[in-house]
């Protein structure tokens, strides 16, 4: 089974200062695709930045981007220039991309940041 | 297009009495998935439906708990005889299939408070 770690419950960020969140993961297998997703405070989950396994090349969407290391199974998430907006928890989840699997999401535990004016 | 939608947003019961969720998935949408959030913590899956069939189920979904998707549109997840351990957030998500890099659209949610 695939587990997906966040080991910091909790981060903080200067407005207009760069943060960056981290994640693990566990998989046996080679093709997959993994996410952030941010959960603002009583407010439904909103897809921030996408991956797939098979792309060499960093996701990158405007102020975010991530540091994808398949090989370290690593997936952090940047957030440049943070701003106010940006305080939510964020999860980290992981898909196969065997459609066996019905593409449900394993979610890490979260990381709440908290964006200082 | 209004997105998914969920109803209620909070619920609190007795314990022991039985509730009731409803989703209202993307219109275009024929995946529909039930996630289970604890305080602090991920999204828990617990099942799917593509179209009307539910395809799977998570051991966390026990014989209390029973989902269905009529028709292929809406679906609603019911909880009986509800125990304090079942307090948690509901999360409904949709998408299409087959997947690819499909993202999962997620509803607001439901909050269930067992007392």
């Amino acid at each position: 089974a695939q587990t997906v770690t966040q080991s910091q419950p909790e981060m903080s960020v200067q407005e207009a200062e760069t943060v960056t969140l981290s994640c693990t993961y566990d998989t046996s297998e080679s093709d997959y695709y993994l996410f952030w997703y941010k959960q603002p405070p009583s407010r439904q989950m909103i897809l921030v930045i996408r991956q797939e396994a098979y792309k060499q090349q960093n996701a990158t969407e405007n102020r975010f981007s991530v540091n994808f290391q398949k090989a370290a199974k690593s997936f952090s998430l940047k957030i440049s220039d943070s701003q106010l907006g940006d305080a939510a928890m964020y999860f980290c989840a992981y898909r196969s991309a065997q459609e066996t699997s019905g593409s449900r999401l394993t979610f890490g535990e979260g990381t709440q940041l908290t964006v200082n004016p | 297009d209004t997105g998914v939608s969920q109803d209620p947003r909070h619920k609190i019961t007795k314990r022991g009495q039985n509730v009731t969720f409803r989703c209202d998935p993307i219109s275009e949408h024929n995946r529909l998935y039930w996630y289970r959030q604890t305080l602090g913590q991920g999204p828990e899956f617990l099942t799917y439906f593509q179209n009307e069939a539910q395809l799977e189920k998570s051991r966390l979904l026990s014989d209390r708990f029973s989902a269905e998707r009529p028709k292929g549109s809406f679906s609603t997840l019911e909880i009986q005889r509800t125990e304090q351990g079942d307090s948690a957030m509901y999360l409904c998500a949709s998408s299409r299939s087959p997947s690819g890099a499909n993202v999962l659209t997620f509803g607001a949610g439901s909050r269930l408070t067992v007392l």
